[in-house]
């Protein structure tokens, strides 16, 4: 079983909608939860990090975070066909991930259709 | 301020051949990992430092491959003999501990292509 598991996709969603990126993890050590877009052929970069149980928010994006089902989601308001990128969930086991790695899941290629 | 640099961008070598990967982390960062990407397997990591001192190296897939740190400035990652089943791109990312909300930041990413 892979420490983080996402559906491949593609997700395909018309733009304005709300798309919707799901992820799981294994091991319940985990203390530290992050979102990375990656664009063809560029490196990944992080849109948002995520501790605590429950929603943050940052613009259109929205993480939410449930430890007990060992879950993490992100959701993008009003989908841009810029927004059009393979996302990838990563987790750490330092708090705050101060120090320590970060293990990816296969990511999920979003398509955000005019 | 420079963000992580690697080189060479793009490789193409022969099965047999040494390979040698360049990194140059942002200054000030204490952390230097390096990760492997393919489309079968996702980002891997391969090996990461801290304070020039590997840490955990148990992702490299076999005794092939090796990476140093010599300094907080410069790290490698090598490939002996290199086979077809490498090809893949490899990033080097680096952080810095003791922010919290610790972001990793990753280079551009070295293309290889092994024939």
């Amino acid at each position: 079983q892979k420490e983080v598991e996402q559906n491949s996709g593609p997700l395909s969603v018309p733009e304005g909608a709300i798309a919707s990126l799901n992820c799981t993890y294994s091991d319940r050590g985990s203390q530290s939860f992050f979102w990375y877009r990656q664009y063809s052929g560029k490196s990944p970069e992080l849109i948002m990090f995520i501790y605590s149980n429950g929603d943050k928010e940052d613009g259109r994006f929205t993480a939410q975070l449930n430890k007990a089902s060992q879950y993490v989601s992100l959701l993008i308001r009003d989908s841009q066909p810029s927004d059009s990128a393979t996302y990838l969930c990563a987790v750490s086991f330092m708090i705050y991930n101060q120090g320590g790695k970060l293990i990816f899941g296969q990511g999920t290629e979003l398509s955000v259709k005019p | 301020d420079a963000g992580v640099i690697q080189s060479p961008r793009h490789e193409v070598t022969e099965m047999g051949q040494e390979v040698t990967l360049r990194c140059k982390p942002i200054s000030g960062h204490d952390y230097l990992f390096w990760y492997r990407q393919t489309m079968m397997r996702g980002l891997e990591l391969l090996i990461y430092f801290n304070n020039n001192v590997p840490i955990d190296d148990s992702g490299m897939p076999e005794d092939r491959f090796s990476a140093k740190m010599p300094n907080a400035s410069f790290s490698t990652l090598k490939i002996q003999p290199s086979e077809p089943r490498d090809s893949a791109v490899y990033f080097c990312a680096s952080s810095f501990s003791l922010r919290t909300g610790n972001t990793i930041y990753f280079g551009e990413g070295s293309w290889l292509t092994v024939v």
